[in-house]
């Protein structure tokens, strides 16, 4: 299966600045997607990074607060915007590898805002 | 909306006992995954179920896709301390593939005492 690599695995950011998390594969996937998970809660899902074209954001979520690039078919990259301490979560990245195969999840980044 | 039920919350068991746990909606969904989360890392898929009715095994997992297409069980059976973790139950949203946007189930904490 893929392997997926996040970057940074955690950081303590202050209030009201904005943090890149990036997500690199080892292979071209087609769909990439990015989840939240707030502090032992459940996974939510922010946003499907569509390679070449706008972010499909989820109700609740923003481009503003959450622009996500996708330059090509192995990287993503999500920013969290302006952070507040309701930002600290685990911020996690899948994909879809093809055919009928399930997402598969990287480990992760644990943003904690101070 | 569509969303997915798990029972229970959380366990404590003693090791080498059978564990099962559950989740419902009051949606059809066309796939049901299973997934755990060590500390610190992302979910791993566990096992995946595509049709109504199907039983599947992976080691001491066995997982089923209930026959209403509306519920899902996963068993381990003999259970050791590794199996420490939470489990989460996921679908796909308005009965799209498992590449697709996912929902999870608020999850499954489980505890093993040696």
């Amino acid at each position: 299966s893929a392997v997926i690599s996040q970057k940074p695995s955690r950081d303590i950011c202050q209030r009201g600045t904005s943090l890149t998390i990036q997500c690199q594969v080892d292979s071209q996937v087609t769909m990439m997607f990015w989840y939240r998970q707030q502090p032992g809660q459940s996974l939510t899902l922010i946003a499907t990074a569509n390679q070449g074209s706008e972010a499909t954001y989820e109700s609740g979520f923003v481009i503003d607060k959450f622009p996500i690039s996708r330059p090509n078919l192995t990287f993503s990259t999500l920013t969290v915007s302006n952070m507040s301490p309701e930002d600290s979560s685990i911020y996690l990245c899948s994909v879809a590898p093809g055919g009928n195969q399930p997402q598969h999840f990287g480990d992760g980044t644990r943003l904690s805002i101070l | 909306g569509q969303q997915l039920n798990q029972s229970p919350q959380s366990m404590f068991i003693q090791e080498g006992e059978d564990v099962s746990m559950n989740c419902t909606s009051s949606s059809i969904f066309n796939t049901w995954l299973w997934y755990k989360q060590d500390p610190g890392e992302g979910p791993v898929l566990l096992i995946a179920l595509y049709k109504a009715g199907e039983l599947t095994s992976n080691g001491r997992l066995t997982a089923q896709f209930g026959i209403t297409r509306k519920d899902s069980f996963l068993n381990i059976s003999a259970s050791i301390p590794s199996d420490v973790g939470i489990y989460f139950c996921a679908g796909p949203v308005n009965y799209g593939g498992s590449q697709g946007n996912l929902i999870f189930g608020k999850g499954t904490k489980l505890s093993v005492k040696p």
